[in-house]
């Protein structure tokens, strides 16, 4: 299977900075997503970027397929923002591969 | 709009018991549907996939199954639980643009 990266795994900010996550993938994917995992376990689908930039809000995402990987960027952050942030690529026959998560902790 | 659910939320169950967890989704026709695993503190592992009715693929060879008896609706089982099953079961089905949306989980404690 394909092997995924998240960095870093942990992440303590003060509200109001801005933070980078990357996601490192070891093939080509056709399908990369970004989710945020809040403390209930509710895994929410942020992006849907398997190339390219986009944005939403204070959240947006670059992909560069070609060097396998892709940033998170949270903006501005928010005590909100805290829980699990997970990168999941998917190359062929409907099967996602997962990362191990960035772990942000947003204090007020 | 869709909508997935499952249930139970939480389950403690002993060790060699039997388990049925369900999920059904709502709003869509002929959805991919998913079932994953997370252990605590981890990511997401991959268990079972679905294009259709009495389609599935598994992932990881365990003591787990899954069936898919209807179009909306994908079962978990087991027929005698692990202590290693113990776990956050995740399902998921696949929308627009191949994104994935999920249920609200059912943590499960064998003890």
């Amino acid at each position: 299977g394909i092997q995924v990266e998240q960095s870093p795994p942990d992440l303590i900010l003060q509200e109001g900075a801005n933070s980078t996550l990357r996601c490192n993938f070891s093939d080509s994917v056709n399908n990369l997503q970004w989710f945020h995992q809040n403390p209930w376990g509710q895994l929410i689908n942020l992006f849907y970027i398997p190339s390219g930039t986009k944005q939403n809000g204070r959240l947006s995402a670059t992909t560069v397929a070609t060097e396998r990987y892709s940033l998170l960027y949270i903006s501005s952050s928010q005590t909100t923002d805290s829980g699990v942030y997970f990168c999941a690529v998917e190359k062929n026959f409907n099967k996602f591969y997962f990362g191990s998560g960035t772990k942000l902790n947003v204090k007020p | 709009s869709q909508t997935i659910h499952q249930w139970p939320a939480t389950l403690v169950q002993p060790v060699g018991s039997p388990l049925s967890l369900e999920c059904t989704v709502e709003g869509t026709s002929n959805p991919n549907l998913y079932w994953y695993r997370q252990a605590a503190g981890r990511g997401l592992q991959l268990l079972f996939y679905s294009v259709g009715i009495g389609q599935i693929s598994s992932e990881v060879p365990q003591n787990l199954s899954a069936s898919r008896p209807q179009d909306r609706q994908f079962i978990l089982s087991s027929k005698k639980l692990l202590l290693s099953d113990s776990g956050f079961y995740l399902c998921a089905w696949q929308g627009l643009q191949e994104t994935q949306y999920f249920g609200p989980g059912t943590r499960l404690l064998v003890l």
